[in-house]
């Protein structure tokens, strides 16, 4: 079964650091997403993009992150100058026909771990 | 303010028992609402996705139902097995019109399963 794949599984960084998380979604799917989840809290919604270009952005999503799909099958997530408070696991998704139907799941990545000191 | 609640915050139960989780909603508009298996550190799964119209919708084990008037949901496992072990995430889409709804997630039920 084709998967959300994600890299790298683990990051350690110094604050002030610029990152990269990288995603390969499902090939055909047209809807992409990063989600983070600080340990023990509850999944955080970062950004939806589709079409190229950013749908949707959270609050938490400011200035200081970016989303990029460079060629036909990568997705990335840049954190120009990395907080402590970036310490997260980053989840990658995918979904083929956006969020309302019930034929649509949305796929997740097994995440990139972000930990910085 | 959108919001889903789930209880318990956690759970053990024996191997071979069966267990039901409990997820609350205040969302609105409603579109759908997905129940998801979380292993611990990996991404969630998707288990079910129910809209308004359905009731109850299975997968194998998994048997999740929806309650749009109360805005109540509930996933019960069966026959509970080692590999059930795992954190159960309950999810509501809000409608927002576009492409793109909003997911509002739960902070999860973890569930133990003990031989």
């Amino acid at each position: 079964e084709p998967e959300v794949t994600q890299t790298p599984s683990h990051q350690v960084t110094q604050m002030g650091q610029e990152v990269i998380l990288r995603c390969v979604p499902i090939s055909n799917h047209l809807y992409f997403y990063w989600y983070r989840q600080i340990l023990g809290q509850k999944v955080e919604f970062l950004v939806s993009f589709y079409n190229n270009e950013i749908s949707e952005k959270s609050e938490i999503f400011d200035d200081q992150f970016s989303v990029e799909r460079p060629d036909g099958s990568n997705f990335t997530l840049k954190i120009r100058s990395t907080k402590l408070e970036d310490s997260a696991m980053y989840f990658c998704a995918s979904t083929p026909l956006g969020l309302r139907g019930a034929n649509s799941p949305l796929h997740f990545g097994n995440g990139t771990r972000l930990t910085v000191t | 303010k959108n919001q889903v609640e789930q209880s318990p915050q956690s759970l053990i139960i024996l191997e071979g028992k069966n267990c039901t989780l409990q997820c609350n909603y205040t969302v609105s508009p409603f579109s759908n609402l997905r129940w998801y298996k979380q292993d611990t550190g990996r991404g969630p799964v998707s288990l079910t996705i129910m809209t308004f119209s359905e009731n109850t919708k299975s997968n194998g084990r998994y048997t999740a139902t929806l309650d749009a008037d109360t805005k109540q949901s509930s996933l019960h496992i069966t026959a509970s097995q080692l590999s059930d072990s795992a954190s159960y995430i309950c999810v509501v889409s809000a409608r927002y019109g576009g492409a793109t709804n909003k997911l509002i997630f739960g902070t999860g039920t973890l569930l133990a399963v003990q031989p």
